[in-house]
């Protein structure tokens, strides 16, 4: 149980489009979801934490207009990467958790390289 | 904020050594604390956590303290083997419903030489 899912896994887009990565809990519905960037060799940073049904809250000097959350439903958020520039290149995880639980469960990543 | 500093950031042993890694975190509403091991590319998985009315947890060869004063925290790998070799990550967080955020310490590079 517990499994959350990405896609894409990889994303080549060329500079000034838009991105979007799905994150799907499969099997428990997710009333918290949370975005990450990470760096090669560096730690997980957090973006954004997404409750269903409501505006994301973002992290200090993370640009709420740059990177799109939606929440929509208890399954499903995504992050919209607009104008992406290859500075945004990053492996991109999102998490999510259910209820009173504490644990968040990962997904496996989206690698996101922007040319 | 919250901040969690982590150390060592790489760290080599001998296969069947222990490894230790320690953690330090500012926030003292901090509550509870999960270990997670990351392999190259791939999602961090967790291996261990516990909540601040425990002073230690131990699954097998792995271990976690926690010193509430101190505001540490530490994970013991005994009896290492290869396939230990990850990048491990502390985190913190407060609260007690997944509602609560967490923060990331910055990792240490296990190593484990057979």
């Amino acid at each position: 149980g517990a499994v959350v899912s990405q896609h894409p896994s990889r994303v080549i887009c060329k500079s000034g489009t838009s991105v979007k990565i799905e994150c799907r809990s499969l099997d428990f519905q997710a009333t918290t979801m949370f975005w990450y960037r990470q760096f090669p060799k560096q730690s997980l940073m957090l973006m954004a934490t997404s409750n269903e049904g409501s505006k994301a809250t973002y992290e200090q000097g993370v640009e709420k207009d740059k990177f799109l959350i939606n929440h929509a439903s208890l399954t499903l958020s995504t992050l919209t990467v607009t104008s992406a520039h290859p500075e945004d290149s990053s492996f991109y995880i999102c998490s999510a958790t259910s209820g009173r639980a504490t644990e968040q469960f990962f997904g496996p990543g989206t690698r996101l390289t922007v040319l | 904020g919250e901040n969690v500093e982590q150390h060592p950031s790489t760290l080599s042993v001998q296969e069947g050594d222990s490894a230790v890694i320690k953690c330090t975190y500012s926030d003292s509403a901090s509550n509870y604390f999960p270990w997670y091991k990351q392999e190259l590319g791939k999602r961090p998985q967790l291996i261990i956590d516990i909540r601040s009315n425990v002073g230690e947890k131990k699954d097998q060869r792995i271990a976690v303290t926690l010193n509430k004063t101190a505001k540490h925290f530490s994970l013991h790998i005994t009896e290492t083997q290869p396939e230990d070799s990850a990048v491990y990550f502390c985190a913190a967080s407060k609260g007690t419903s997944g509602t609560y955020k967490y923060i990331f310490g910055t990792g240490t590079r296990l190593k484990v030489l057979a």
